[in-house]
């Protein structure tokens, strides 16, 4: 069983589209985070989750919207999308904000043209 | 801002040479994490260290944490091809996990 699994793997869509990334951990862990990871490999934290509740929104354009319905999962919506959003973009969880069983996902290549 | 720097950037060595990378900062973090990330995947942490000085072993990597909690190195013993990858550093502090640029390793057989 995949521990954080993201959806989908690989996203190409034109600019100016709406879309969204979902990601959901088996792990039992309270807090789930996105981060972004741009072509140099440098992974920066952009939002996070404790309990559904945002605890972490780093400088990210609004058009960027987190949504944590439970604490098992953790979607991220992205408007009017932009080339400079072309990354790849990984879900993590982990128990309590402290680090503990930190779990990244495969990630989700996104591709804007 | 908290920032990481990790040295080298890049490294290419062949098979059996030992190595070490650096992870440092002027920022004093609660715990250290490494963490090793293959083409196509997430970053898979390899040990978290968190008391000053500590020393932790996986088999042939050593990590140590700096006694200021500022810094952190990885030394990997006896390289393998195995062992090529991206190694990421990545502080904790106030509730947020910061990383440094990484390490892309290639050991050659």
């Amino acid at each position: 069983d995949t521990a954080v699994s993201q959806t989908p793997k690989y996203l190409v869509t034109q600019m100016g589209n709406d879309k969204s990334i979902k990601c959901e951990q088996n792990l039992g862990h309270d807090t789930m985070y996105w981060y972004k990871q741009d072509s140099k490999k440098f992974l920066k934290i952009m939002f996070s989750y404790n309990n559904k509740e945002l605890i972490i929104n780093e400088t990210v354009p609004n058009r960027f919207s987190p949504k944590s319905p439970d604490k098992a999962h953790l979607n991220l919506h992205i408007n009017s999308l932009e080339l400079g959003d072309s990354a790849v973009y990984f879900c993590a969880s982990s128990q309590g904000t402290g680090g503990v069983g930190y779990t990244f996902g495969s990630g989700t290549r996104l591709t804007v043209v | 801002t908290q920032l990481l720097e990790q040295s080298p950037q890049f490294l290419s060595i062949q098979e059996g040479e030992n190595l070490t990378v650096y992870c440092n900062s002027s920022s004093v973090f609660s715990s250290l994490q490494w963490y090793r990330q293959e083409p196509g995947e997430g970053p898979v942490l390899l040990v978290t260290v968190v008391t000053g000085g500590e020393v932790k072993k996986l088999k042939r990597l050593t990590f140590q944490f700096g006694d200021a909690r500022k810094d952190s190195s990885l030394h990997i013993t006896a390289a393998q091809p195995g062992d090529t990858g991206l190694y990421l550093c990545a502080g904790l502090g106030g509730n947020m996990l910061t990383f440094g640029g990484g390490t892309r390793l290639m050991v050659k057989p």
